[in-house]
């Protein structure tokens, strides 16, 4: 399986202020995801992350508010840009691995997740 | 557009005992995977068991079991000898299988499982 590390894995932040999440593979992968877990919920696909691309946003998901990178096919980020209350959830990022990658089967594994409280 | 269902809010077991999780889901694809994750208060998404829905077999993992009952729609996982470690949300999700690219996965609601000492 792909092993993924997420930083930080914490943080408070301010409102009106942005934070950067870090996604890192320990294989090259062909996609990655960024998901929201809001408080008590389910996981929540913010968009698919594209090497080369563009990310691929989910509806109400837009890209000034989530600009994503992916510069390679080991590495991600996720801005949560002008921050409030309500942005406070766990962001999870996901690898996604072929049956001719790293892992050997189309599924998708995670990473710890960055738990992000915003005042 | 798929949904998945998990209509156990929350479960609670004795150590040692078989506890089962119900999953259901709708689409009208033939080709698609079926997956349960484990997230345990470390928030961390494991995976526990993957099935492949060209697939008859039940698959397996150790205590893990899966019936999958492809025209109902069913898709429950069991857990054999339940382990305090296995305390935790326990989500079922949803994957087409892809023609091109990757596809997201849809989750359930989860599931909150307890295993009592």
């Amino acid at each position: 399986s792909a092993v993924i590390s997420q930083k930080p894995s914490r943080d408070i932040c301010q409102r009106g202020t942005s934070l950067t999440i870090q996604c890192q593979v320990d294989s090259q992968v062909t996609m990655m995801f960024w998901y929201r877990q809001q408080p008590g919920q389910s996981l929540t696909l913010i968009a698919t992350a594209n090497q080369g691309s563009e990310a691929t946003y989910e509806s109400g998901f837009v890209i000034d508010k989530f600009p994503i990178s992916r510069p390679n096919l080991t590495f991600s980020t996720l801005t949560v840009s002008n921050m409030s209350p309500e942005d406070s959830s766990i962001y999870l990022c996901s690898a996604y691995t072929l049956a001719g990658e790293p892992g050997g089967q189309e599924t998708q594994y995670f990473g710890p997740g960055t738990r992000l409280l915003v005042l | 557009a798929q949904t998945v269902t998990q209509s156990q809010p929350e479960m609670s077991v004795q150590e040692a005992e078989t506890v089962t999780l119900s999953c259901t889901y709708d689409t009208s694809e033939n080709n698609y995977y079926l997956f349960w994750y484990k997230q345990p208060p470390s928030r961390q998404m494991i995976l526990v068991i993957r099935q492949e829905a060209y697939k008859q077999q039940n698959a397996t993992e150790n205590r893990f079991s899966v019936n999958f009952q492809k025209a109902a729609k069913s898709f429950s996982l069991k857990i054999s000898d339940s382990q305090l470690g296995d305390t935790a949300m326990y989500f079922c999700a949803f994957m087409k299988r892809p023609r091109q690219g990757a596809q997201k996965l849809v989750f359930g609601q989860g599931t909150r499982l307890t295993i009592n000492p």
